[in-house]
């Protein structure tokens, strides 16, 4: 049983589109990351939340810990943003558990 | 201002060696988590440190892994006798105030192959 559950699994997308990725779980939580990783294998972190929503650029995240789901947003994708993106919850002050990652290629 | 620094980024030993990963901090962080992803799989916790103190290794194999993060110097993840099974890129990651306040910051990963 895997305590989070990203979906989907693989996602192709037409540069320019409007990208969702999907986190649920079911473990009481203190805080969520998002996180990306590179083809090169390179991780970092995008975001940090623990209620409502947060914008980076053309990034939005939101959280609904009632509903135990996160979502990841993309506006206007680009090939650049092809990576691996990996959601993180924190049940409690000291491990993560991590999603199985949404491989997201964004063609040209 | 570095960022979190690994090393080695590759690493190779042979069956019943030991391996040595070194994770320097950003400047000011006292939280250590060191992390592994199998080839193919997700990322797996495995210890979380603060300066001389392990805070939770539930991660950790029970057997032939340590990990620590001496008053001074880089934190140490060290696998005794490493197997094939041990082949995996190790992630450490550094924060400020700790995974459910602040920012989260990754190393670039130590690649380990056990020939």
């Amino acid at each position: 049983k895997n305590e989070v559950e990203q979906s989907p699994q693989n996602l192709t997308a037409q540069e320019g589109e409007f990208i969702t990725i999907n986190c649920s779980y079911s473990v009481g939580i203190s805080a969520l990351h998002w996180l990306q990783q590179h083809p090169g294998g390179g991780i970092v972190s995008l975001f940090m939340l623990s209620s409502g929503k947060k914008k980076h650029g053309r990034l939005i995240a939101t959280i609904n810990i009632q509903e135990k789901h996160s979502s990841l947003h993309i506006t206007a994708s680009h090939p650049r943003d092809s990576a691996v993106y990996i959601c993180a919850v924190i049940p409690s002050l000291k491990k993560f558990y991590f999603g199985t990652g949404t491989s997201l290629t964004v063609i040209p | 201002n570095a960022g979190v620094m690994q090393n080695p980024r590759h690493l190779v030993r042979r069956r019943g060696q030991e391996a040595r990963l070194r994770c320097s901090p950003m400047k000011g962080h006292s939280h250590v988590y060191w992390y592994r992803q199998l080839p193919e799989e997700g990322l797996k916790f495995m210890v979380y440190l603060q300066k001389e103190n392990i805070i939770d290794e539930s991660g950790m194999p029970k057997e032939r892994f340590s990990a620590e993060f001496p008053k001074e110097g880089p934190s140490i993840l060290r696998i005794q006798q490493v197997v094939r099974g041990d082949s995996a890129a190790y992630f450490c990651a550094s924060s400020l105030t700790g995974v459910s306040t602040g920012e989260l910051f990754f190393g670039e990963g130590s690649r380990l192959t056990v020939l």
